[in-house]
C-alpha cells in the first residue's frame, strides 16, 4: 500500500512560468514533510520541507503548500528555470518516531527553455 | 568533507554471487539508511540503522544484510544475488535536522 503517492510521472514547463508538482499521502501518522530533488547519476539532494504545524514554507523560488484536512502537498517553482529539470521525491516522516523516510515515487520535470 | 562515499558506482554480477556495497560518512551521523530506486517504483528502504551496533528492516529487507560496527561505516551486502536486485543503491544518512538525509553518488548493480 503505497503511503505517499506522485500521480504525475512528468511535468513539462515553460522557463519563467510555474511549475507545481503534487503529492499525496494516506498515513495520517505523518507530521513532516519533504521534498527531495534528484540529477541523473547523482544522489538526490534536500530541497525543502514542512512541519504539519504550518501550511506553508517558502524558499527563494521555491514554495512548499500542506492541506492536512486534503492529505496534500505541493511545491511550487517560481519561475522555473531549465536548472530546474531534474526528477522531484515527495517524502513524509512521523518526528519522534523510527525517522523512517517514505518517498514518493517521483516525477520528472523538465523545463524548456 | 566528503559527505556519503559508496563503493563500487559500478557492478555486475552472475546470479548467486554475493557482494557488499560500501559506505560511509565523515559527518558523524548516528542515522544511516539504505535505500534502493527502481524504475516507476521511487526510492524504497532496505535497512536502516540509528546508530553503531543498532540495525533494523525497512520496507524491502529480504536478500540483503547489514552491520554497523562503527558510526562511519554501513555497508551493504547481498548474500546470493538475484535478477530481481538488479537496481541503483544509495546509501544515506541523517544529520539533526528531521528527515533530512544526505545521499551518496549511488552504485549501479547489475545481475544477470
Amino acid at each position: 500500500d503505497q503511503q505517499v503517492k506522485q500521480n504525475s510521472p512528468s511535468l513539462s514547463v515553460q522557463e519563467g512560468r510555474i511549475s507545481i508538482l503534487n503529492c499525496d499521502y494516506t498515513n495520517s501518522m505523518f507530521d513532516y514533510f519533504l521534498w527531495y530533488k534528484k540529477y541523473p547519476a547523482e544522489g538526490p539532494t534536500f530541497l525543502i520541507s514542512i512541519s504539519s504545524i504550518k501550511d506553508k514554507n517558502e524558499d527563494g523560488r521555491f514554495t512548499v503548500f500542506l492541506n492536512k484536512s486534503a492529505k496534500h502537498l505541493s511545491l511550487h517553482i517560481v519561475p522555473s528555470q531549465p536548472g530546474d529539470s531534474a526528477v522531484y521525491f515527495c517524502a513524509a516522516v512521523t518526528q519522534g518516531g523510527s525517522e523512517k523516510l517514505v518517498f514518493g515515487k517521483g516525477t520528472k520535470l523538465t523545463v524548456n527553455p | 568533507n566528503a559527505g556519503v562515499t559508496q563503493t563500487p558506482k559500478f557492478q555486475v554480477l552472475k546470479t548467486g554471487q554475493s557482494m557488499t556495497l560500501q559506505c560511509a560518512q565523515d559527518m558523524n551521523h548516528e542515522y544511516m539508511s539504505w535505500y534502493r530506486q527502481d524504475p516507476g517504483m521511487g526510492l524504497r528502504l532496505i535497512h536502516y540503522s540509528v546508530g553503531a551496533g543498532i540495525t533494523d528492516q525497512g520496507e524491502v529487507p529480504n536478500g540483503y544484510n547489514v552491520s554497523r560496527s562503527t558510526t562511519e561505516d554501513f555497508p551493504l551486502r547481498l548474500l546470493s544475488a538475484a535478477p530481481s536486485q538488479t537496481s541503483v543503491y544509495f546509501c544515506a544518512s541523517k544529520g539533526p535536522n528531521t528527515g533530512e538525509l544526505f545521499f551518496g553518488e549511488g552504485s549501479r548493480l547489475t545481475v544477470l
